[in-house]
């Protein structure tokens, strides 16, 4: 059973501040890694896909891989009030046909 | 682009029922998949079709069932609605794969099962 674990939060960051949301997965053969974000009674929207280990970088957001400890991060830098949402870490099965497996989501509140 | 596209947004239906979600892609994209989310399970895997094929199949009982049309719109279809069926239904697309692309997802369908 491939399981991708989220600490569920709330995680409450000042405004300004670094949030570093994290999740683990089990499967160690997964490639893509992917991080959603979830507005209240919104559908996920796509922030960062990773393939390679290391950082990427897409403006205030930083995604970071390590497949040996099996763990992905976020890092929002400069963090804002409409940053405020439920952050989704999905990984995909060893094999590229097998479907995502998404985390329950960590919830972000970025206080004003 | 448009974006994905999810028919209806919001549905109220009763036990014992049946109802029929559609989903239309984004154009090009040949992969749809089909999520489950609650507030208690999150985001939970039901189906994905490929080139009218299912490709994948999640853990869910028989009553839910899917199929894709050969211009890549989707259905997916609950029989005998139970109350834990209530749920915002999600549809995402990709151009090839739903495990190595990436997906884009609709606004989702709403269903209160009564």
């Amino acid at each position: 059973q491939k399981e991708v674990e989220q600490n569920s939060g709330p995680l409450s960051v000042p405004e300004g501040a670094i949030a570093s949301l994290n999740c683990t997965y089990s499967d160690r053969g997964s490639q893509s890694f992917f991080w959603y974000r979830q507005y209240s009674g919104k559908s996920p929207e796509l922030i960062m896909s990773i393939y390679s280990n290391g950082d990427k970088e897409d403006g205030r957001f930083t995604a970071q891989l390590n497949k040996a400890s099996q763990y992905v991060s976020l890092l929002i830098r400069d963090s804002q009030p409409s940053d405020s949402a439920t952050y989704l870490c999905a990984v995909n099965g060893a094999s590229g046909n097998t479907p995502l497996v998404f985390g329950k989501g960590t919830r972000l509140s970025v206080i004003a | 682009k448009a974006g994905v596209t999810q028919t209806p947004r919001y549905l109220i239906k009763t036990r014992g029922q049946q109802v029929t979600l559609s989903c239309s892609p984004i154009s090009g994209h040949r992969s749809v998949s089909w999520y489950q989310q609650t507030p208690g399970q999150g985001l939970q895997f039901l189906f994905e079709y490929f080139s009218e094929t299912q490709r994948n199949k999640g853990n869910f009982p028989g009553r839910f069932s899917g199929r894709q049309f050969s211009n890549s719109r989707s259905e997916m279809n609950v029989s005998t609605l139970e109350l834990g069926d209530s749920a915002l239904y999600l549809c995402a697309s990709s151009p090839v794969t739903s495990g190595g692309d990436t997906q884009y997802f609709g606004p989702g369908t709403r269903l209160t099962v009564l």
